[in-house]
């Protein structure tokens, strides 16, 4: 069946230290979703891709979506505390709308 | 404009046991999707209603059922409960774009956290 990706699952960081997750399909995705859950709480999301090479922006995370649309990134530029979390890359296939997630990766910020 | 409601937030039952969950959309959305996130997993997709249909469901057995109603609130139910359905429920809205394919964001609700003893 269709699965979605997400490395690492855990990533430790020195506050001010880059972070990066990737995200990868078996099967082209018609747009791919990003969410941020912090520790008991519920998935938020961040940002959708659309577009094939897509990038966008917001402050210091950086998300990317690969030319064949399969996989994606989320970069955050010098880390903070408040970026504490488990971060999901969610993929859509075709129309059907529902998400496919990937298995999160966690993040903790030393600081 | 209130976002996605959940409820109740908190639930314990024993192995058995039948549950209902409910949701409400946020406004001027009108499909719920629902989704079990079991501790330290990604959430995977239950089903989706749309026009107080089921429209899509994901790996889940017939134990798991739904309902919308014509304000677009939506309930889940589990029968026969077994430990292995502890787990964070989520519900989640969107609005269905015009000709009804494809839709916009998902906003999620805080969850319903059930405990099967």
């Amino acid at each position: 069946g269709q699965q979605v990706m997400q490395i690492p699952q855990y990533q430790h960081v020195q506050e001010g230290e880059d972070f990066t997750t990737y995200c990868n399909s078996s099967t082209t995705l018609s747009n791919i979703q990003w969410y941020k859950q912090r520790p008991g709480g519920h998935p938020v999301f961040l940002i959708q891709l659309v577009k094939s090479g897509e990038v966008k922006k917001q402050k210091r995370l950086t998300f990317q979506f690969g030319e064949a649309k399969k996989n994606s990134s989320l970069h955050i530029t010098a880390t903070q505390t408040t970026d504490v979390g488990t971060y999901f890359c969610a993929g859509v296939r075709g129309s059907q709308g529902n998400l496919i997630f990937g298995k999160g990766t966690k993040l903790s910020v030393k600081p | 404009d209130a976002g996605v409601t959940q409820s109740p937030t908190h639930l314990i039952k024993t192995r058995g046991q039948q549950v209902t969950l409910r949701c409400s959309p946020k406004s001027g959305h009108d499909t719920v999707s629902w989704y079990q996130q079991a501790l330290g997993q990604g959430p995977q997709f239950i089903f989706q209603y749309y026009e107080e249909e089921e429209r899509q469901r994901g790996n889940f057995p017939d134990r798991f059922s739904g309902h919308q109603f014509p304000n677009y609130s939506s309930e889940l139910n589990v029968n026969a409960l077994l430990l292995g359905d502890s787990a964070l429920y989520l519900c989640a809205s969107s609005r269905k774009l015009a000709g009804g394919l494809n839709q916009e964001t998902q906003y999620f609700g805080p969850g319903t956290r059930l405990l099967v003893l």
